[in-house]
Formats: structure tokens, C-alpha cells, sequence
């Protein structure tokens, strides 16, 4: 069973920093591309960053808006993928995905996601 | 980036047929996928390339499009297909639809 779980969440100061984690099992993660994704409180979904794997020398890529203040990165020995966000706003609010991402009909897909980790950014 | 548009919610009955609809600003060809939120929780996967059902996804939902329109249709509608559902492609970085919520009669 696909497992991915995210954790390091919580409440921080705006001008802080926070690095989210997400682990997960159940498949080969060593094949996979992995995201993050957002979505602020009542508000949609919002594409933050992505990491590829080893045969695309882990590229990553990242949302215009976010550039700058975060980074992604993966341990393919503990099938893990981190997000470090900096320069804190309270519009970064919002509950942080991990996904996995699937080639499916040529098209990389969203397949799995995890709980979510929820980010309050407030004085 | 590829904007996404679509209708803010909707309400049907059970046993109806609902679409629901949303168009890029640009074509994205086939590459747009569907996604169902339920209050709470993470999106899960319906349909992906416009029109392939993802595995363990009920025969009530399908996909069509390609372009810049396309359609999620559920027929027909159950009662646990109160949610929220999203749009997103992939042809160019990617971006989501605002969220088409649909609320049972």
C-alpha cells in the first residue's frame, strides 16, 4: 500500500523559516518524481515545487510566486522528500501536500498524496 | 502560467447525470486531470489524460476533452460524490482550477 505521510507542520512567525518532510512507503521511490502542493484555508490548489529522480539528476522546478524562498529535496535512501520554506508570509498559510508523481499516458500525474501538513504562519 | 476556469459549484439530485466543466486559457491538448476533495481530506485521482479512469475509480465517472474544454461527468450521482472537485493540467507547469463544489438536492 502507498503510504505518504508529512510531517513538520506547525505554527511560525512571519520572517521565519520551516522545513516539512515527507515519508513514504510501499512503492519504489527511487522511480518516482515527487511535488508539493498547497492550498490555503477554503481556498484551491497551488503547485509549490517539484524534484525528479536520479535519472533526471534530481531537477527541480518551482512555482514562479514561491522562487527564492523554497527548496526542495529528496533522500532516496529513506524514500524522503523535503520542502524548506523561508521568508515566512501569512498568506504561506495553508495545509502543505506531498504527491507522488506517475507517467501516465505521457503525462506526469498526481496519483498520490499524503495527509497533508498544516502551516499557520502568525505573530 | 495556463489558467484554469471553472463553475464555483452545483446541485443535482442523486441518480442524475452532472458535468462539470473547465477551460484552460491555452490548449493543454490531453493533458488535464480531475481530482475529488471530500471536506478534510487530501484530493484523490479520477481521471487523468482527459479521459482515462484511474484505477479503483467507479465506471460512474468520466473524462472528455482536449484542447482547452473539458468535462467531468458523473452518472449517475451518489450521494458520496459530495465534494469538491478540481482540474489541473499538466502540459505546462503545473496549475489547478479554482474547484467546482457539488452539493447533493
Amino acid at each position: 500500500e502507498v503510504q505518504i505521510l508529512e510531517t513538520g507542520g506547525g505554527l511560525v512567525k512571519p520572517g521565519g523559516s520551516l522545513r516539512l518532510s515527507c515519508a513514504t512507503s510501499g512503492f519504489n521511490f527511487n522511480d518516482y518524481f515527487m511535488n508539493w502542493v498547497r492550498q490555503a484555508p477554503g481556498k484551491g490548489l497551488e503547485w509549490v515545487a517539484q524534484i525528479r529522480n536520479k535519472n533526471y539528476n534530481y531537477a527541480t522546478y518551482y512555482a514562479e510566486s514561491l522562487e527564492g524562498r523554497v527548496t526542495i529535496s529528496r533522500d532516496d535512501s529513506k524514500s524522503s522528500v523535503y520542502l524548506q520554506v523561508s521568508s515566512l508570509r501569512a498568506e504561506d498559510t495553508a495545509i502543505y501536500y506531498c504527491t507522488r508523481e506517475a507517467l501516465k499516458q505521457l503525462y506526469g500525474v498526481m496519483d498520490a498524496w499524503g495527509q497533508g501538513a498544516s502551516v499557520t504562519v502568525s505573530s | 502560467d495556463t489558467v484554469l476556469t471553472q463553475s464555483p459549484a452545483l446541485a443535482v439530485s442523486p441518480g442524475e447525470r452532472v458535468t462539470i466543466s473547465c477551460r484552460a486559457s491555452e490548449s493543454v491538448s490531453t493533458g488535464m486531470h480531475w481530482y475529488q476533495q471530500k471536506p478534510g481530506q487530501q484530493p484523490k485521482l479520477l481521471i487523468y489524460g482527459a479521459s482515462n479512469l484511474e484505477s479503483g475509480v467507479p465506471a460512474r465517472f468520466s473524462g472528455s476533452g482536449s484542447g482547452t474544454d473539458f468535462t467531468l461527468t458523473i452518472d449517475p450521482v451518489e450521494a458520496d460524490d459530495t465534494a469538491t472537485y478540481f482540474c489541473q493540467q499538466s502540459w505546462n507547469d503545473p496549475t489547478f482550477g479554482g474547484g467546482t463544489k457539488l452539493e447533493l438536492k
